[in-house]
């Protein structure tokens, strides 16, 4: 079955670090991934989505994401991250039935 | 209106009892998704409507879950017979056209609590 795994369920990182965020996808040959980000009291959001093409996409917010076939992943990147930045993040895969698969999540929290 | 709009944001109800949830997509939005994410997890899909039918409802848990959306805009979910483990964050989500081909905008979300 299709899965995506979010292998850290809780990241905190130190305002002005860096952040990578782990996805892992399951399907497809040619994955369809997305990265969403979700503030509290707000819908999810969309940051970014690689289809095809290059493998580094660059997204909203200063987020990008980068697509490695012999790894499975589609790790989501920001240089300096913000006090704003703290949200649940998750990654999914479109499957064939033209659904969105999610992963379980990363909840970001940012020490000033 | 600008977004998808859920209603309600809450609601609390009793074991046994019915529930109805709506969502009103983006105008224009011919595909409209539901949602349900648990807490402490990511969304899990339920159901999905390419205009007025229904595309694919393979995620709907149980017979207890119907969903319609019969002018292929507002869209209802409808919980019979509630149980406590169907307490959860229902989102729907519209797009402009198939998943793959744009984004999906989702809505807050309706936090279901049965007592």
């Amino acid at each position: 079955a299709q899965s995506v795994t979010q292998p850290d369920i809780h990241i905190t990182v130190s305002e002005g670090a860096s952040l990578e965020l782990r996805c892992n996808y399951s399907y497809g040959a040619t994955p369809y991934l997305f990265w969403y980000v979700q503030s509290p009291g707000q819908g999810l959001q969309l940051l970014l989505k690689y289809f095809s093409g290059d493998t580094l996409v660059q997204g909203i917010k200063g987020f990008e994401a980068e697509f490695k076939r012999s790894q499975s992943s589609f790790n989501l990147r920001k240089p300096s991250v913000h006090w704003s930045d703290a949200a649940e993040y998750f990654c999914a895969e479109l499957n064939a039935g033209n659904m969105l698969t999610f992963g379980g999540g990363t909840r970001l929290m940012v020490k000033p | 209106g600008a977004g998808v709009s859920q209603t309600p944001s809450n609601k609390v109800t009793e074991k046994g009892k019915y529930v109805e949830l709506r969502c009103d997509p983006i105008s224009g939005h011919t595909a409209l998704y539901w949602y349900r994410q648990s807490l402490g997890q990511g969304p899990e899909f339920l159901i999905y409507f390419q205009g007025t039918g229904a595309a694919d409802d393979s995620g709907l848990p149980n017979d207890r879950f119907f969903a319609v959306r019969p002018e292929g805009s507002v869209s209802t979910l409808k919980i019979q017979r509630t149980e406590r483990g169907d307490s959860a964050v229902y989102l729907c989500a519209s797009s402009l056209g198939l998943a793959y081909t744009g984004e999906l905008f989702f809505g807050e979300g309706s936090r279901l609590t049965v007592l």
